[in-house]
């Protein structure tokens, strides 16, 4: 089936320590997203990318890291200058029509960072 | 400003009422407009788009929008217990979506 999938589902994390998230679509979607989530507070864009090699900061970047090797993959990394990395991380891809972002997204399951 | 607005609930509503959930956005340039739907603990997913001025209906579910008031809204008719969940409402900017806040759902049987 096609999808996302997004590991791990659960991660906790000592203070200072960098974590990558994984995030893999068989989809065959152009552009992915990363989105932070915390109560109350919606949806928050980190980072997103159109295109392979190609990616551009979100309106919360800061203490995060993104690449863009493969179509299929995006992975993040949350490093330890992240102030507040507890959160719910969402991933998600979206086709284009006729060279468009159309907007609707599709998303993993999430992955749950706790830093202890 | 935010850039997309919404009341974030909860919005309490009986088994079989109808559920208005309401949303404002500040780009008068905007033209896609999305529903989300998210269960406690899951991801979000897609219900409704719409892109016109007017209403679309898809069962239960229909999206307005009036790009004049920058409001758009989505009803729900014959609310179930199954569709408490928070809305999220969503607007295309340039290569990205915007998201509300979202409202809360809740429907009691």
């Amino acid at each position: 089936d096609g999808g996302i999938t997004q590991s791990p589902k659960y991660l906790f994390r000592k203070e200072g320590q960098n974590v990558t998230l994984s995030c893999e679509q068989n989809l065959n979607h152009d552009a992915m997203y990363w989105y932070r989530q915390d109560p109350g507070q919606g949806l928050r864009l980190i980072y997103y990318s159109q295109i392979v090699n190609d990616f551009q900061k979100g309106d919360i970047a800061e203490g995060y890291s993104v690449s863009r090797e493969k179509k299929e993959s995006f992975p993040l990394t949350v490093t330890s200058a992240q102030k507040n990395p507890t959160a719910f991380y969402l991933c998600a891809s979206s086709g284009h029509s006729s060279g468009r972002n159309t907007g609707e997204l599709f998303f993993g399951e999430g992955s749950r960072l706790t830093v202890l | 400003q935010k850039e997309v607005e919404q009341n974030s609930g909860p919005l309490s509503v009986p088994e079989g009422a109808i559920a208005s959930l309401n949303c404002t956005y500040s780009d008068r340039g905007s033209q896609s407009f999305f529903w989300y739907r998210q269960y406690s603990g899951k991801s979000p997913e897609l219900i409704m788009f719409i892109y016109s001025n007017g209403d679309k209906e898809d069962g239960r579910f229909t999206a307005q929008l009036n790009k004049a008031s920058q409001y758009v809204s989505l009803l729900i008719r014959d609310s179930q217990p199954s569709d408490s969940a928070t809305y999220l409402c969503a607007v295309l900017g340039f290569q990205k979506l915007v998201f509300g806040t979202g409202t809360r759902l809740l429907v009691s049987p």
